[in-house]
């Protein structure tokens, strides 16, 4: 079955930087385009990043360009966030997730909560 | 950007009620309109891609239509488990954009 597991959640102060990842397993790694999607404290869902299969291809949330870079390591099945120059309103679960055949997400990871807070 | 506007916000309805929610797209995304359901404290689901295909495992009394930039949900024959936030979600182009969410609850 699919799951995936992500890490590397946490406090962290405004400015600083983390690294999200998540483990893959259950399913063709290296065939999958993988999203980030996060969630606001009591708030709806936010699609963030994606990246093609191959890495060939990335997307990004305008509010995340040029801080977050989504990459994978498709010998590892893994998938990354770095963010950099955290903000406050950064603040959310995010959820590693695995892309369908048109950009819909088909599963999603349980998520990690990332806290941008002095 | 694609913006996307779901309604209603919240409803409130009977185990065995027809419940429908729509998503209007700002402009045309074809069929690229996906439905995802979120129980409390968990993490959301796919339930709906492409429109009207029902993703492995999801109960027939959900159902999904539309196309171009109108589109809807409906839940025939309301569950108590069916108790959920719903979004609707946009994969015409990026950024893949979510509906505000329509929060569901149970008489």
């Amino acid at each position: 079955q699919v799951q995936l597991v992500e890490s590397g959640g946490g406090v962290v102060q405004p400015g600083r930087s983390l690294r999200l990842s998540c483990a893959a397993s259950g399913f063709a790694f290296s065939s999958a385009g993988m999203h980030w999607v996060r969630q606001a404290p009591g708030k709806g869902l936010e699609w963030v990043a994606l990246i093609w299969y191959d890495g060939s291809n990335r997307y990004y949330l305008d509010s995340v360009k040029g801080r977050f870079t989504i990459s994978r390591d498709n010998s590892r099945n893994m998938v990354y966030l770095q963010m950099n120059s955290l903000r406050a309103e950064d603040t959310a679960v995010y959820y590693c997730a695995k892309e369908g055949l048109s950009g819909y997400v088909n599963y999603w990871g349980q998520g990690t909560l990332v806290t941008v807070s002095s | 950007d694609i913006q996307v506007t779901q309604s209603p916000s919240s409803l409130s309805a009977s185990v065995g009620d027809r419940v429908t929610i729509t998503c209007r797209a700002s402009q045309y995304i074809n069929i690229y309109l996906n439905w995802y359901q979120q129980r409390p404290g968990r993490a959301p689901s796919l339930l709906i891609y492409g429109t009207s295909s029902l993703h492995s495992g999801v109960p027939s009394r959900f159902s999904g239509s539309g196309s171009g930039t109108d589109f809807t949900l409906t839940i025939n024959s309301l569950q108590p488990e069916d108790l959920a936030t719903y979004y609707c979600q946009q994969t015409h182009s990026t950024p893949y954009t979510f509906g505000q969410g329509t929060k569901l609850e149970i008489k």
